[in-house]
């Protein structure tokens, strides 16, 4: 029978293009954002954060935005290669519970397929 | 650094079987996570420790599963008894502190299949 499971977003892209994957994020009250990428086989590998005091911030190759009134992050990276093909998470800091530990969630993910 | 360190990298076993997965946080890093990946549900948090000490576990499906940290670099997650339904990658990761602007650091999972 048919599987079921998450329908993730996917996005294809020619090598040397600029990318942007695009995150909902579901808590107003979250403070820190992750972006993560995961090869096939492998674990999330960290790319870029950014703090709620700001709304962009610069790494190599990728820039993080986000927009705090609808609550949406993106991250575009700039001349995409085929080592960039993976799945790219989002993930939201939340606060766990009363305490001052924080608790990291998950968005569903985006596939990205670079094309020689 | 040699980064978290999860063993073993593939389980197969049956159902009924008892699975233990064990983890290795980087050393110095006080927190301690476990997630579960699947096509169904995506990433899920399952239980983190703080210091050695259970600070959430909302996320543990049902009492067959538990974890244990029983010193700073080492942790495991137990499932007993096993089911199909749990077949899934299991990540473990750590972070310095566990507080709330922290990034995680991820192991490269278990992949367990429960037949």
């Amino acid at each position: 029978g048919e599987s079921v499971g998450l329908h993730l977003p996917t996005l294809s892209v020619q090598e040397g293009d600029n990318s942007i994957i695009n995150c909902a994020y579901s808590n107003s009250a979250s403070d820190y954002f992750i972006w993560y990428k995961q090869e096939s086989g492998k674990g999330p590998q960290f790319i870029i954060d950014i703090r709620s005091n700001i709304d962009k911030r610069q790494g190599q190759r990728v820039t993080v935005l986000l927009n705090k009134t609808v609550k949406h992050l993106s991250l575009q990276i700039a001349a995409t290669q085929p080592g960039d093909s993976a799945v790219y998470f989002c993930a939201e800091n939340m606060r766990a519970g009363g305490t001052s530990y924080g608790k990291l969630t998950f968005g569903q993910g985006t596939i990205l397929t670079v094309h020689p | 650094d040699a980064g978290v360190i999860q063993s073993p990298r593939h389980e197969v076993t049956e159902m009924g079987q008892e699975v233990t997965l064990r983890c290795k946080p980087i050393s110095g890093h006080n927190s301690l996570f476990w997630y579960r990946q699947t096509m169904m549900r995506g990433l899920e948090l399952l239980i983190y420790f703080n210091n050695n000490v259970p600070i959430d576990d909302s996320g543990m499906p049902e009492d067959r599963f538990s974890a244990k940290m029983p010193n700073a670099s080492f942790s495991t997650l137990k499932i007993q008894p096993s089911e199909p339904r749990d077949s899934a990658v299991y990540f473990c990761a750590s972070s310095p502190q566990g507080g709330l602007n922290e990034k995680l650091f991820f192991g490269s999972g278990t992949q367990l299949s429960v037949l």
